[in-house]
C-alpha cells in the first residue's frame, strides 16, 4: 500500500526556517517524481515545489522561488521542503504527493499523504 | 502561468441528480487536464487524468470531457458520499496550476 507520511509543521515566527519532511512506503520511490501541495485555511490548492525522480530537476512557485528548497535522498526515501524566510501568507497545509509517470514533476498526482501544518504566526 | 477557472464556485443538488463543473484554462492545455475530489478534513483524490479518463476504482457515475481551454466534469447521478470540493489541474506546464474549485452540498 503507498502510504505517505509528512511531518516537521509547527508554529514558527514571520523570518523563521522550517524543515517538512514526507516519507514515502509502498513504492520504489526512486522511480517518482514528487511535490509539494499546500492549502491555506480554508483555500484551494496550490503547487508549491517538484523534484525529478533523481533530484536533476526541479521546480518551483513563484511565491516560494528563493525561499524553498525541495530536495530528496534516494538512499533513505526520503522527501524534504527547507523553508526559509516564511512569511504569514505561507502558512498552510502542507501535502507530499506523489507524481504520475516517467519521473518528471511536470504531471499529477496520484497519492497524497495527509499533510503537515506550518503556521507563520508571531 | 495558466490560469484556471472554475464554476460554479459552489452547487446544492439532490441525490440523484446530475451535476456538471466547468473548468476553463487561460491557454491552450489539450487534455492535460485532472480532476480532483477532497472531502472535508481529507487529501485530495485522484477522479480523472486526462480530461476524459477514469482512475481505476472511481465510480463510473463520474466522467470528464473537453479539449484545449474548456472542460466538463460531470456527476451523472449524485450521491450522499459525492459531499467534497472538486479542483481542475493542468499539467501541460510548470507552475502546475489548479482552479479554485467547486463546492458540492445535498439539497
Amino acid at each position: 500500500e503507498v502510504q505517505l507520511v509528512e511531518s516537521g509543521g509547527r508554529v514558527v515566527r514571520p523570518g523563521g526556517s522550517l524543515r517538512l519532511s514526507c516519507a514515502p512506503s509502498g513504492f520504489k520511490f526512486v522511480d517518482y517524481a514528487m511535490s509539494w501541495v499546500r492549502q491555506a485555511p480554508g483555500k484551494g490548492l496550490e503547487w508549491v515545489s517538484g523534484i525529478s525522480w533523481n533530484g536533476g530537476r526541479t521546480g518551483y512557485a513563484d511565491s516560494v522561488k528563493g525561499r524553498f528548497t525541495i530536495s530528496r535522498d534516494n538512499a533513505k526515501n526520503s522527501l524534504s521542503l527547507q523553508m526559509n524566510t516564511l512569511r504569514p501568507e505561507d502558512t498552510a497545509l502542507y501535502f507530499c504527493a506523489r507524481a504520475y509517470g516517467s519521473g518528471s514533476y511536470r504531471s499529477y498526482f496520484d497519492y497524497w499523504g495527509q499533510g503537515t501544518l506550518v503556521t507563520v504566526s508571531s | 502561468d495558466i490560469q484556471m477557472t472554475q464554476s460554479p464556485s459552489s452547487l446544492s443538488a439532490s441525490v440523484g441528480d446530475r451535476v456538471t463543473i466547468t473548468c476553463q484554462a487561460s491557454q491552450d492545455i489539450s487534455n492535460y487536464l485532472i480532476w480532483y475530489q477532497q472531502k472535508p478534513g481529507k487529501a485530495p483524490k485522484l477522479l480523472m487524468y486526462d480530461a476524459s479518463n477514469l482512475q481505476t476504482g472511481v465510480p463510473s457515475r463520474f466522467s470528464g470531457s473537453g479539449s484545449g481551454t474548456d472542460f466538463t466534469f460531470t456527476i451523472s447521478s449524485l450521491q450522499p458520499e459525492d459531499i467534497a470540493t472538486y479542483y481542475c489541474q493542468q499539467y501541460i506546464t510548470v507552475p502546475l496550476t489548479f482552479g479554485p474549485g467547486t463546492k458540492v452540498d445535498i439539497k
